[in-house]
């Protein structure tokens, strides 16, 4: 069964640093997300992407946050300066149409700054 | 506004009974809703949906409800497992795309 695939499962950084979390979304989807999840708390919207443009973005997403689509298959989220309120998972999502279709959803990577 | 919210944050069943789990939204122009489970570690993982036009739809186990006049969702699920513990998720899908997630309802089974 297709997934969405994400790594690195676990990072640590320190304050300030950028980290790169990566995710390689199902083949034949056209529609990929990042969301985050705050320890104990509900799944957030970040941001949406479509036709290699961002569609959408949260309040969350600011300028310390981009995202690319490199090739055909990778899909990173960077953020340039971490601080601590960072920590959180981030789930990378994908979906073959914008409408009334699922969205699949990686494993999710734990981002710890410290 | 954003809010999508369920009513209870724990729910503990015993091995084979019913479950229940409710959530309200506030966006009346929503047309389609999606439950998810998440387990400890993991991602979401979609359970079932169910579109405006609808008020009721059925899966293995699981069935969604969905009430437009007070806003209400809600997830049954039947024989419950312990296997079913996890956190659930009502998201409700906006027409950009976007999931717009509740708090969740932790599902504890009794052996």
């Amino acid at each position: 069964e297709p997934e969405v695939t994400q790594t690195p499962s676990h990072q640590v950084t320190q304050m300030g640093q950028e980290v790169i979390l990566r995710c390689v979304p199902i083949s034949n989807h056209l529609y990929f997300y990042w969301y985050r999840q705050i320890l104990g708390q509900k799944v957030e919207f970040l941001v949406s992407f479509y036709n290699n443009e961002i569609s959408e973005k949260s309040e969350i997403f600011d300028d310390q946050f981009s995202v690319e689509r490199p090739d055909g298959s990778n899909f990173t989220l960077k953020i340039r300066s971490t601080k601590l309120e960072d920590s959180a998972m981030y789930f990378c999502a994908s979906r073959p149409g914008q409408g009334d279709t699922e969205a699949f959803f990686g494993q999710g990577t734990r981002l710890t700054v410290v | 506004g954003e809010n999508v919210g369920l009513h209870l944050p724990t729910l503990s069943v015993q091995e084979g009974d019913n479950s229940i789990i409710n959530c309200a939204y506030s966006n009346s122009a929503s047309d389609y809703f999606i439950w998810y489970k998440q387990e400890s570690g993991k991602g979401p993982q979609f359970i079932i949906d169910i579109r405006s036009n609808m008020d009721k739809r059925q899966g293995q186990r699981v069935t969604v409800l969905l009430n437009k006049t007070v806003k209400h969702l809600s997830l049954q699920i039947a024989a419950t497992q312990p296997g079913d513990s996890a956190v659930y998720f009502c998201a409700e899908n906006r027409n950009t795309g976007k999931l717009i997630f509740g708090q969740g309802t932790t599902l504890q089974v009794k052996p």
